[in-house]
């Protein structure tokens, strides 16, 4: 069965705690991407990565870190110098980085 | 760069009746078009998107869109909505050849019996 799965779907982050958020894709997609939804926001582009072993920042980068080792998994690190990382957040994969992109169910990251 | 304005944030609407949910999007350049749909606590999921061809875009679900390039505007319609139609609903923009997606604010729909 095809798709992206996140986990865990929720998590909780202590003060000054970093924490990694899972995304794994068996569509052989190329691109990877991560964002964040806040509330009556829409989505915003944090990482996104179009091959192995390279990613660009996207539109909010700060405070988040990700890597792409294998081509089926984009995890995504919130440290601790975000100071705001209570949200929603969506992972999203596309067969290349022009192509349609399909998202996961999330994960919603909540602070102690 | 472009951008998407959702005109309306929260639509509500009786079973079986029409909806329109309105998307107005600005770019210099020629763009792709997307509308996701949210349930509750889960990702989004593709409704329909336009590309190029014919303006009049047939989706999932009985939705459908029709992009005018003139008032740069992709409206989403459905004719007749059910219950399970209540979800959060995101028009997004790409420039062509982009693999850059912005989206709108969402409106959610909430169908009362």
């Amino acid at each position: 069965d095809g798709g992206i799965t996140q986990s865990p779907k929720y998590l909780f982050r202590k003060e000054g705690q970093n924490v990694t958020l899972s995304c794994e894709q068996n569509l052989n997609h190329d691109a990877m991407y991560w964002y964040r939804q806040d509330p009556g926001q829409g989505l915003r582009l944090i990482y996104y990565s179009q091959i192995v072993n390279d990613f660009q920042k996207g539109d909010i980068a700060e405070g988040y870190s990700v890597s792409r080792e294998k081509k089926e998994s984009f995890p995504l690190t919130v440290t601790s110098a975000q100071k705001n990382p209570t949200a929603f957040y969506l992972c999203a994969s596309s067969l290349t980085g022009l192509e349609t992109q399909y998202f996961g169910p999330g994960t919603r990251l909540l602070v102690l | 760069a472009q951008s998407v304005t959702q005109l309306d944030s929260q639509v509500p609407v009786f079973e079986e009746a029409p909806v329109e949910l309105r998307c107005n999007y600005s770019s210099s350049v020629s763009v792709y078009l997307f509308w996701y749909v949210q349930y509750p606590n889960q990702g989004l999921q593709l409704l329909l998107k336009y590309l190029s061809g014919s303006t009049l875009v047939k989706g999932i679900n009985g939705f459908e869109a029709e992009f005018n390039k003139s008032q740069t505007s992709f409206h989403l319609r459905k004719p007749s909505v059910h219950i399970s139609d209540t979800a959060e609903y995101f028009c997004a923009v790409s420039r062509v050849n982009d693999y850059k997606l912005s989206f709108g604010a969402g409106t959610t729909v909430t169908v009362r019996a």
